[in-house]
């Protein structure tokens, strides 16, 4: 099992450049989450899924895309990359209950 | 969900109890205490939760007071490994069909030393 997996792990991206985070998890959970962190903060919200075909804002959407479209993947897309964008980028997955899986991160530089 | 209040950093030192405090006065009768730590820059990993009960699990117990206004997450016998942010989370009971959303604040940071 390899639980929740992201690449990449690391990206420099110039402004106005977009990429794609890649989130894919192999626990067959419903639930999936975006989440941001900057340096020092805890983690923010960005969009979360419960199910494929399903998604919704969290608490910080604005400058991101998410499509769900089978259960086991949640890719996170940046179009327009901005220096306020510049941070690590948490998915996880949960299957309702109590325990979040989150993946290693994916630390995200705009210059 | 209701709002929580950690200290910045406590100190441990290696072989001791840690005991990490909580308030959460605003606390709802159907609201949980979760309780979550990050180890350096890797992704937080889930540690133990409860309701009203005093809980324990293999990493942690969990005392929360009778009132529920506060709690605190013990780790027995922390080691150096033990080192990491502890968030403390409230959140209503997960409902299917509905999203198990965490908000997680700065939590504390703890320092086991030798």
């Amino acid at each position: 099992n390899a639980g929740v997996t992201q690449t990449p792990k690391f990206r420099i991206l110039k402004i106005g450049q977009s990429m794609t985070l890649q989130c894919a998890q192999d626990m067959n959970h419903n639930y999936m989450y975006w989440y941001r962190q900057d340096p020092g903060m805890g983690l923010k919200l960005i969009y979360y899924s419960v199910g494929a075909g399903i998604t919704d804002k969290g608490e910080v959407p604005n400058g991101y895309n998410v499509s769900r479209s089978t259960t086991e993947d949640f890719p996170l897309r940046l179009e327009l990359a901005a220096p306020s964008q510049t941070s690590v980028y948490f998915c996880a997955s949960s299957q309702g209950g109590h325990g979040y899986t989150f993946g290693s991160g994916t630390r995200l530089t705009v210059v | 969900d209701a709002k929580t209040t950690q200290p910045p950093s406590m100190d441990c030192a290696e072989g001791r109890a840690a005991n990490l405090p909580c308030n959460h006065s605003t606390i709802s009768g159907n609201e949980y205490v979760y309780w979550y730590r990050q180890i350096h820059s890797q992704g937080p990993q889930y540690i133990i939760h409860g309701l009203k009960n005093n809980e324990t699990n293999e990493m942690a117990s969990l005392i929360i007071t009778e009132d529920r206004k506060s709690s605190t997450l013990i780790l027995p016998h922390a080691t150096l490994r033990d080192t990491a942010v502890y968030y403390c989370i409230v959140r209503v009971a997960f409902s299917t069909g509905t999203a198990s959303k965490l908000t997680f604040g700065t939590g504390t940071r703890l320092q086991v030393t030798l």
